[in-house]
């Protein structure tokens, strides 16, 4: 079985520039979460998406939106980016929102200059 | 206040030796999971050992046991013979399940451990 992928692994954009990253779930998960990483603040939950819906949002400014499709694959996107927007940004997918398992992707190592 | 803390931001073990990995969580919820993650400097989250909250056992996957306290809210990670392989940075985090079902993973600062020949 395909683990979680993310594309693309590595983006270097412009502040004021806006990104979208990609993740594809494990085949069959139905919950995707979103996760920013960066040295100061480590480790943040960004959202969760199931069944095309957002369930959850942790405390990021509305900069920060994501969406989820049909065959639950989902998106994040970053509008106006700024420097400290910087990160890993990883993704995890579960079966669902009751499943306490989550698995990771390699994550999409985002630089802004 | 800091819902996981973990104390040791790194540490030095021989090859061949156990490791245990302090992390201290606060909640006031009677329901949560508590969550090992390992990783490496590739990136990648790689899971470990999970405990929930009712499960009167510790939790244990091969090399890797959790040592779960609910009293001290304490949820230490012990790594068996430790292998030069399980240098890396190790995350322990907790998810709370509300009614509407499980929250996104809170993490801890992380412990960078390494192993030395």
């Amino acid at each position: 079985k395909a683990g979680v992928t993310q594309t693309p692994r590595y983006l270097i954009k412009t502040r004021g520039q806006q990104v979208t990253l990609s993740c594809s779930p494990i085949s069959g998960h139905r919950s995707v979460s979103w996760y920013q990483q960066t040295p100061g603040q480590g480790l943040q939950f960004l959202f969760e998406y199931f069944s095309e819906t957002q369930r959850n949002k942790g405390n990021f400014p509305g900069r920060f939106s994501g969406r989820q499709f049909s065959n639950s694959r989902s998106e994040m996107n970053v509008s106006t980016l700024e420097l400290g927007d910087s990160a890993l940004y990883l993704c995890a997918s579960s079966l669902d929102t009751q499943t306490y398992e989550q698995y990771f992707g390699p994550g999409t190592r985002l630089t802004v200059t | 206040a800091q819902k996981i803390t973990q104390t040791q931001p790194g540490m030095f073990v021989q090859e061949k030796e156990a490791v245990t990995l302090d992390c201290t969580y606060d909640t006031s919820d009677q329901s949560y999971g508590l969550f090992w993650y390992k990783q490496p400097s590739s990136g990648e989250m790689i899971f470990l050992i999970y405990q929930g909250s009712y499960d009167e056992q510790n939790a244990t996957e091969g090399r890797y046991s959790l040592n779960f306290q609910k009293a001290r809210k304490s949820a230490n990670l012990v790594i068996s013979a430790s292998q030069l392989g399980d240098s890396a940075m190790y995350f322990c985090a907790m998810r709370e399940y509300s009614g509407g079902g499980a929250d996104g993973l809170t993490f801890g600062k992380g412990t960078h451990l390494i192993i030395q020949p």
